[in-house]
């Protein structure tokens, strides 16, 4: 069974630019989640994917988009980057339909803006 | 809104000093509560989910207990190796998406 997976490991951009991030989910699940941490916090929602579309959000603004892949891995884009979108992001991956969705945190993506 | 509470922030143990960490929620209708290890710049590792008041999971020297305002995270006899940030995350009904509400986690070292 393969985990969640994501690229790149590190980025390193300067404000105003753009940045995308990747995940591939986990075999077997079909829905995507993305999560911004900030260094001694918990995971803060920003969206959810389920069958190619957003199935929820968090309170993150427009420039934060996403997209899935008809093979469940998913796309984090960042627009007009700013020096607090620096954190750590993570990408889960779920099987819906269960009497609950667990998810399975990747590696995640520390991304540094300056 | 859901809400989740993690008590202490931080927490240093001797090597074989047993343990608790707590957890407090809020939230209407819960679907599972999830226990996750997050070691430092790493994505969290997914422990135990409970779904009700009354349940509990083990797994090593690991124990989770549920009530229906706290679910409680027993360490017995650490090692250096548990040291790591223990999160917390509920999730609740409506929507079918049960997209879970995290906690501040807590700081767990465990001295040699």
């Amino acid at each position: 069974e393969t985990g969640v997976t994501q690229s790149p490991t590190h980025l390193i951009k300067t404000r105003g630019q753009q940045v995308t991030l990747r995940c591939s989910s986990q075999s077997g699940h079909n829905t995507v989640s993305w999560y911004q941490q900030a260094l001694g916090q918990g995971p803060q929602f920003i969206f959810q994917y389920y069958r190619e579309e957003e199935n929820g959000r968090g309170n993150f603004p427009p420039r934060f988009s996403g997209l899935q892949f008809p093979n469940y891995s998913s796309e984090l884009n960042v627009n007009a980057l700013e020096l607090d979108d620096s954190a750590l992001y993570l990408c889960a991956s779920s099987l819906a339909g269960g009497r609950v969705d667990t998810q399975y945190f990747g590696p995640g993506t520390r991304l540094t803006v300056l | 809104e859901d809400q989740v509470t993690q008590s202490p922030e931080a927490l240093r143990l001797q090597e074989g000093e047993s343990s608790s960490l707590n957890c407090s929620y809020t939230v209407s209708g819960l679907r599972g509560l999830f226990w996750y290890r997050q070691d430092p710049g790493k994505g969290p590792e997914f422990l135990f989910t409970l779904y009700s008041a009354g349940e509990e999971k083990e797994k090593e020297r690991l124990k989770a207990t549920l009530t229906k305002k706290e679910s409680f995270l027993h360490i017995t006899a650490p090692k250096p190796e548990d040291s790591a940030t223990y999160l917390c995350a509920v999730s609740s009904g409506g929507g079918g998406s049960y997209i879970p509400t995290f906690g501040r986690g807590t700081s767990l070292i465990v001295h040699p």
